[in-house]
């Protein structure tokens, strides 16, 4: 079965400091991965994702993420985090054998203090 | 472009009530899917459609019935409620690649149910 777990129920960080919220997957085949945000009171945004080729991935609002294959992780990072970015993160996978259907991780809430 | 729009907002309903969430997008997308939002689960897939006439089931597709008579729409009916359906549910549409591919998605405001 194909799953992202999303090990972090909550991370704090200042603002003006790097952040990092993990993802690691499990998928028998190339992964194909995607970061979301989730404001409150709406809809998932698309940040980014990774198909294929670098392994370093730039998306909206600053963030990129890491895709290592041999600890199967794609981390979500930003060099600099603002107040703005507090939300929650989601990371999510592409069924590799069925392109209809996406595994969603339980979610990381991001609260970036002043 | 509205994007995915859903109706309603909110819905409070009894056990054994019926309803349909309704779900439209104006990207002329072939691909949208109805997901539910719980508390620590992350997303779950109900059902898909990858075009008009053409549904599939998800990872939770009991208790929900989809069609899809158009492009723009589709529909998530719940037959007969349960509060195990509460739940904040997200319809979404996508595009495809030249492989069939299925990418990033569009989500759409999400309809809070509560069944009681």
């Amino acid at each position: 079965a194909q799953s992202v777990a999303q090990p972090e129920d909550q991370v704090n960080v200042a603002e003006g400091n790097p952040l990092t919220v993990k993802c690691t997957y499990s998928v028998s085949g190339n992964p194909y991965l995607f970061w979301y945000v989730q404001y409150p009171n709406r809809g998932l945004q698309f940040l980014l994702k990774y198909i294929t080729g670098d392994n370093l991935v730039k998306g909206s609002y600053g963030f990129e993420a890491e895709f290592n294959k041999s600890q199967t992780s794609f981390h979500l990072k930003k060099p600099s985090a603002l107040v703005s970015d507090s939300a929650l993160y989601f990371c999510a996978v592409r069924d590799p054998y069925n392109f209809n259907k996406f595994y969603f991780g339980s979610g990381t809430k991001l609260n970036v203090k002043p | 472009n509205a994007g995915v729009t859903q109706t309603p907002k909110f819905q409070v309903l009894k056990t054994g009530q019926s309803m349909t969430l309704q779900c439209a997008q104006d990207m002329n997308h072939e691909y949208m899917s109805w997901y539910r939002q719980d508390p620590g689960m992350g997303l779950r897939l109900i059902h898909y459609s990858v075009g008009a006439g053409i549904t599939d089931q998800g990872e939770v597709p009991n208790g929900y019935n989809v069609s899809r008579s158009t492009t723009e729409d589709f529909p998530l009916r719940l037959l007969s409620a349960a509060p195990s359906q509460t739940s904040v549910y997200f319809c979404a549409s996508s595009y495809s690649n030249r492989g069939g591919g299925r990418n990033e998605q569009f989500f759409g405001p999400g309809t809070r149910l509560t069944v009681l």
